[in-house]
């Protein structure tokens, strides 16, 4: 089945604790990305990679790091996490950044920082 | 327009009235547009990719028309069935890489 995995779905954890959000994908698709969704704000992108190895911020990337060594991997680290961080999270990803193709969503992480 | 608008942010809609909401997005750089429906606990699921001045698209009850020239897009939803109530969002990828979501349309069908 085509899918977008995240893990883990639900994640507590404390200020300041290294932790890493993984995203997996098999469509081959080329164009990943993760986005941040906060009530009143909507859908806001973090990280996008148009291919492994190519990496690019964001309107929000302050916090996090990712990495694509492989094409169908794309994880989230957060190497300090701060309350501000508390957030539900998307990976999502599409065949080419290029029209006519949509993004797929994985199913989500809710993560609070305390 | 530097952002994706969305109105209105909620809508409440009677089971059998058909309905619309717009998205606003920037005409200069335009690339593409997408509608995305997003149910409560679920993930986003595109509905339409739209790219050409003048498209139309529809699936079941669903269309949406695009105008680049002016930077909207309108999504209709005709006779409104509960399984509409959900989050309507659209998004704008632009030529520097980047997807804009906008904020969302917030569908409730009253039955």
């Amino acid at each position: 089945e085509a899918q977008v995995t995240q893990n883990p779905r639900y994640l507590i954890t404390v200020t300041g604790k290294k932790l890493t959000v993984t995203c997996s994908q098999n469509m081959n698709h080329e164009y990943m990305s993760w986005y941040r969704q906060d009530p009143g704000l909507g859908l806001r992108q973090i990280y996008y990679s148009m291919n492994v190895e190519v990496t690019d911020k964001g309107d929000v990337p302050e916090g996090y790091k990712v990495s694509r060594k492989e094409k169908r991997n794309f994880p989230l680290i957060l190497e300090s996490p701060s309350p501000n961080q508390t957030s539900l999270y998307f990976c999502a990803s599409s065949f080419s950044r290029t029209p006519p193709y949509e993004q797929y969503f994985g199913p989500g992480t809710r993560l609070t920082v305390t | 327009i530097l952002n994706v608008e969305q109105s209105p942010q909620s809508l409440h809609v009677q089971e059998g009235d058909s309905t619309n909401f717009t998205c606003s997005f920037p005409s200069s750089n335009f690339y593409a547009l997408h509608w995305y429906r997003w149910e409560t606990a679920k993930s986003p699921e595109a509905l339409f990719v739209m790219t050409l001045n003048g498209d139309e698209k529809k699936k079941g009850r669903i269309s949406a028309t695009l105008n680049t020239k002016e930077g909207y897009s309108y999504l209709y939803i005709k006779g409104s069935q509960p399984e509409d109530s959900a989050t309507y969002l659209c998004a704008s990828p632009n030529r520097d890489d980047k997807i804009i979501f906008g904020k969302g349309t917030r569908l409730h069908i009253l039955p």
